[in-house]
């Protein structure tokens, strides 16, 4: 089955500087990744996500670009702000209409924390 | 804000106890599902659900069950043979089953007494 792994576990970095959280997949059927940011003591949202069939995705300061033949994917947010440090997560999936579909299976999830 | 509702916050279990996590939605989505979250280990699948009456074992389901009796309910319940029960609990749930979007409660944290 699918295993995801997530690099780093923590990252700090001074607000303003850029984050770059990574992950890769072992399915190589894999054709959807989000990412979701969990803050403390909240619920899990999406905050981003990609297809297979696009190599990057970006929505203001926040951006995912995947690889495919290395099968990773990541996740990088510039100009960095204090309400940014969360915790990240990956996740990949196989999404399509019928046929062969599988469950996200997600990282273990990055603590993000950006010092003011 | 609502949504996907989780009840209680906090639940403590004594030991040889079953106990039940509640979640409820009124998004009117088909498919639900249980995640267990552990410190550094990320959202694991414990059960899901596509439709009314239907409910599927995810990756570790040993020690849990669930009931799928109305749409906008999928409580779970963590049994006496769940060892090491103490975890976060996240309820979500989707338009449908594996759709581009999950909507995540709030949580229940279960402690052992």
């Amino acid at each position: 089955g699918e295993n995801v792994e997530q690099h780093p576990s923590t990252l700090s970095v001074q607000e303003g500087d850029s984050a770059v959280i990574k992950c890769t997949y072992s399915d190589s059927a894999s054709n959807y990744f989000p990412w979701y940011k969990q803050e403390l003591g909240k619920r899990p949202q999406l905050i981003i996500d990609i297809r297979s069939n696009v190599g990057e995705k970006k929505d203001q300061r926040i951006a995912v670009t995947l690889n495919k033949t290395a099968k990773h994917f990541s996740l990088h947010i510039t100009e960095t702000q204090p309400e940014d440090s969360a915790v990240y997560f990956c996740a990949a999936s196989i999404l399509g209409d019928g046929g062969s579909q599988g469950n996200l299976i997600f990282g273990k999830g990055t603590k993000l924390s950006v010092k003011p | 804000d609502g949504g996907i509702t989780q009840s209680p916050k906090y639940l403590f279990r004594k030991e040889g106890q079953n106990v039940t996590l509640s979640c409820e939605q009124n998004l009117n989505h088909d498919a639900m599902y249980w995640y267990r979250q552990d410190p550094g280990q990320g959202l694991r699948l414990i059960y899901y659900s596509q439709i009314v009456n239907d409910f599927q074992k995810g990756d570790i389901a040993e020690g849990y069950s669930v009931s799928r009796e109305k749409k906008e309910s999928f409580p779970l319940t963590v049994t006496s043979a769940q060892k090491n029960p103490t975890a976060f609990y996240l309820c979500a749930s989707s338009i449908r089953r594996l759709s581009e979007k999950l909507f995540f409660g709030s949580g229940t944290q279960l402690s052992v007494l």
